[in-house]
């Protein structure tokens, strides 16, 4: 089975830290997401990529960047987290034809 | 840009019985991608059921099957014999079959609870 692995499943921050959410992939994929979710608005796609250092903004990308050095690991990072980034992290991985794999959520709670 | 709409926030369904959660979308794309996604409170997102849009017929993963019907832009999923694990969110999505880039469009959720 593909396994997507965040690092973290809960964090709490206060404003102004950096945070980096991790996620690492085992099926070779070449495209990676992160999503945040948050209730009544689903999930709104922040960054992605579709190979080794190659990223794209997605529909959200402010207060976001995003690292990928390897294939296999795609990292969010939060230079400095407000109160209005806390929220559910989703990171995904994903091939041409099949559905996401997803990871288990990274809740992020600024304070 | 394509957009996905769930307009049912939340549904119950009597243990054993079917409901339907809905879907609606827009697109001027004519190959694409359709897919239902499940998230129980494990917050963990797993697949349901996928759909091609050039396959005319419904896709079915054992109790679970859709109703797609594409001039109407509507893809909704069927699930029967629900059983107390199919408590969930449920999440309906797009990605564009020809856009090259493989990001999803999802609608904003049902939460489907079921009654014992």
């Amino acid at each position: 089975d593909v396994k997507v692995t965040q690092s973290s499943r809960y964090l709490v921050k206060r404003t102004g830290e950096k945070v980096f959410l991790e996620c690492v992939q085992d099926m070779d994929h070449e495209n990676m997401f992160w999503y945040r979710q948050d209730p009544g608005l689903g999930l709104r796609l922040i960054y992605f990529s579709y190979d080794v250092k190659m990223k794209e903004k997605g529909d959200i990308p402010e207060g976001y960047s995003v690292s990928r050095e390897k294939k296999e690991r795609f990292s969010l990072i939060l230079e400095s987290t407000s109160t209005n980034q806390t929220s559910m992290y989703l990171c995904a991985s994903g091939g041409l034809r099949g559905g996401y794999t997803f990871g288990s959520g990274t809740r992020l709670t600024v304070v | 840009a394509q957009t996905v709409t769930q307009s049912q926030p939340e549904m119950s369904v009597q243990e054993a019985e079917t409901v339907t959660l809905s879907c609606t979308y827009d697109t001027s794309e004519s190959d694409y991608y359709l897919f239902w996604y499940k998230q129980p409170p494990s917050r963990q997102m797993i697949l349901v059921i996928r759909q091609e849009a050039y396959k005319q017929q419904n896709a079915t993963e054992n109790r679970f099957s859709v109703n797609f019907q594409k001039a109407a832009k509507s893809f909704s999923l069927k699930i029967s014999d629900s059983q107390l694990g199919d408590a969930a969110m449920y999440f309906c999505a797009y990605r564009s079959f020809t856009s090259g880039t493989y990001k999803y469009i999802f609608g904003t959720g049902t939460r489907l609870k079921v009654l014992a």
